[in-house]
């Protein structure tokens, strides 16, 4: 079974821009959550879906958004860019029918914001 | 608030020791704890979780306590290896919610042979 792909792997952008980034979870899985990681603050919940529905969410501003497709895939939204959105987007897949599931990550993009 | 705190210092073992990293955490009351291991440039990869109701879990040779007394998750790597090196994630459920996992800052373990 094919693991969780991300794209892209790389970005740089620059303060005021947006930028999508694209998760597609593992084949049967309708769980997408997603990550921020950086060296000050780690790992951050950011959001998560299922079936097409936001069903968490963390402590992020507005400007972080997101949404899935009927397929499961899912995206997220970073609109007026800052230089402290600079970080690693993860995404983790699961099947989301359970409280305690094993969360299957992507290699993440890592984006830069200048 | 709520905190997770993890060994903010790189662990650094002899290869064939045993290592032991700890998990603190703070006004949580979390139904289970997950492990995870990252590797650099890598997403973190899974490697056990245990319920609340659970004292200890094993899988090879890795080991997990989960004390919800003290608040506190030790895991162990027994017969420990060079390959063993990467930085290891503790997790709790975040607020109840699904899928919501609420992460340490992560060890560095690293393994001398």
């Amino acid at each position: 079974k094919a693991g969780v792909t991300q794209t892209p792997r790389y970005l740089i952008k620059t303060r005021g821009q947006q930028v999508t980034l694209s998760c597609s979870p593992i084949s049967g899985h309708r769980s997408v959550s997603w990550y921020q990681q950086t060296p000050g603050q780690g790992l951050q919940f950011l959001f998560e879906y299922f079936s097409e529905t936001q069903r968490n969410k963390g402590n992020f501003p507005g400007r972080f958004s997101g949404r899935q497709f009927s397929n499961s895939r899912s995206e997220m939204n970073v609109s007026t860019l800052e230089l402290g959105d600079s970080a690693l987007y993860l995404c983790a897949s699961s099947m989301g029918l359970a409280g305690a599931e094993t969360q299957y990550f992507g290699p993440g993009t890592r984006l830069l914001v200048l | 608030s709520q905190k997770i705190e993890q060994n903010s210092e790189a662990l650094n073992i002899q290869e064939g020791k045993t290592a032991t990293l700890t998990c603190n955490y703070t006004n949580y009351s979390p139904a289970y704890l997950q492990w995870y291991r990252q590797d650099p440039g890598r997403g973190p990869v899974f490697l056990l979780l245990i319920r609340e109701n659970e004292k200890e879990k094993r899988k090879e040779r890795l080991k997990v306590t989960f004390d919800t007394t003290l608040k506190q998750s030790l895991f162990h790597i027994t017969a420990s290896q060079p390959a063993d090196s990467a930085t290891y994630l503790c997790a709790l459920d975040g607020s109840g919610g699904y899928n919501k996992l609420i992460f340490g800052a992560g060890t560095r373990l690293a393994v001398h042979p």
